[in-house]
C-alpha cells in the first residue's frame, strides 16, 4: 500500500523553529511536497523535493532523504499566521499526490 | 493568472441523489486533479485528466466520473450518493507534470444527509 506518517499535532511559540517529520511508503515516488491549510480552506504549495537534500524558501525549508524514506518541513521565526495544517504529499508516477494524515501546527504567543 | 475556482462552495444532497461539482482551472493548467478530504484527514486522490484523458484514478468506485473540458474546465460527478461521501472536495490544476505544485481551490462542502 501507499501510505506517508506524519505528527497529527505540534504546538510552538512565536519565534521559535518546528520541525515536521514525514516518512513514506509508496510506489513510483518521485519526490515529497508539503501543502498548509488554513481552516480546511485551499492548500497551499510550499516546496518540492525531487533530490535528496534541503531546499529553502524563505523562513521555510524542506529536506528529502530517499534511503531513509523520509523527510521533514522546517518553519523557523514561527509567527502566529503559521498556524495551520501541514502535509506532506508523495508525487507520484503520472504526477498524483498521495498526501499524509496532516499535522496541526499551533503557534502560540 | 486566475487561480482555482470551485462552484458551487456548499452543497447538501439526499442519499441516492446525483451531483456534480464543477472547476474552472488556472489559465493554461492542463492537468486537473480532484481530491475528497474529509474532515481531519488529508486529501485522498479521486482521478486525475491531461487533456480531457483520464490519465490516473485513486481508489474510488466508478460512481465517482469526471470530465475535463477544451477550456480547462472540468466537473467531478458522483451517482447513488452515500452519506460517508460527505466531504470536501478539492481541484487543484498544474501545468504538465504538476512538480511545482498543484493550485487548488477552495473546495466544495458537500453534504449528504
Amino acid at each position: 500500500g501507499q501510505s506517508l506518517e506524519q505528527p497529527s499535532e505540534v504546538t510552538a511559540v512565536e519565534g521559535a523553529i518546528v520541525q515536521i517529520n514525514c516518512t513514506y511508503q509508496t510506489s513510483g515516488f518521485y519526490g515529497l511536497s508539503w501543502y498548509q491549510q488554513h481552516d480546511g480552506g485551499a492548500p497551499t504549495f510550499l516546496s518540492y523535493n525531487g533530490l535528496d537534500g534541503l531546499e529553502e524558501t524563505g523562513r521555510f525549508s524542506s529536506f528529502l532523504s530517499r534511503s531513509d524514506s523520509y523527510g521533514y518541513l522546517l518553519l523557523q521565526e514561527l509567527q502566529m499566521k503559521d498556524s495551520a495544517s501541514y502535509f506532506c504529499a508523495a508525487y507520484n508516477q503520472g504526477g498524483k499526490l498521495i498526501f499524509g494524515q496532516g499535522t496541526e501546527l499551533s503557534v502560540k504567543p | 493568472e486566475t487561480g482555482v475556482t470551485q462552484s458551487p462552495t456548499h452543497l447538501i444532497k439526499t442519499r441516492g441523489q446525483q451531483v456534480t461539482l464543477r472547476c474552472s482551472s488556472q489559465s493554461g493548467h492542463n492537468t486537473v486533479s480532484w481530491y475528497q478530504q474529509a474532515l481531519g484527514q488529508g486529501p485522498q486522490f479521486i482521478f486525475q485528466y491531461y487533456r480531457e484523458e483520464e490519465n490516473g484514478r485513486g481508489n474510488f468506485p466508478p460512481r465517482f466520473s469526471g470530465l475535463q473540458f477544451p477550456n480547462y474546465s472540468s466537473e467531478l460527478n458522483v451517482n447513488a450518493l452515500e452519506l460517508d461521501d460527505s466531504a470536501l472536495y478539492l481541484c487543484a490544476s498544474s501545468l504538465n507534470t504538476g512538480a511545482d505544485g498543484y493550485t487548488f481551490g477552495s473546495g466544495t462542502r458537500l453534504t449528504v444527509v
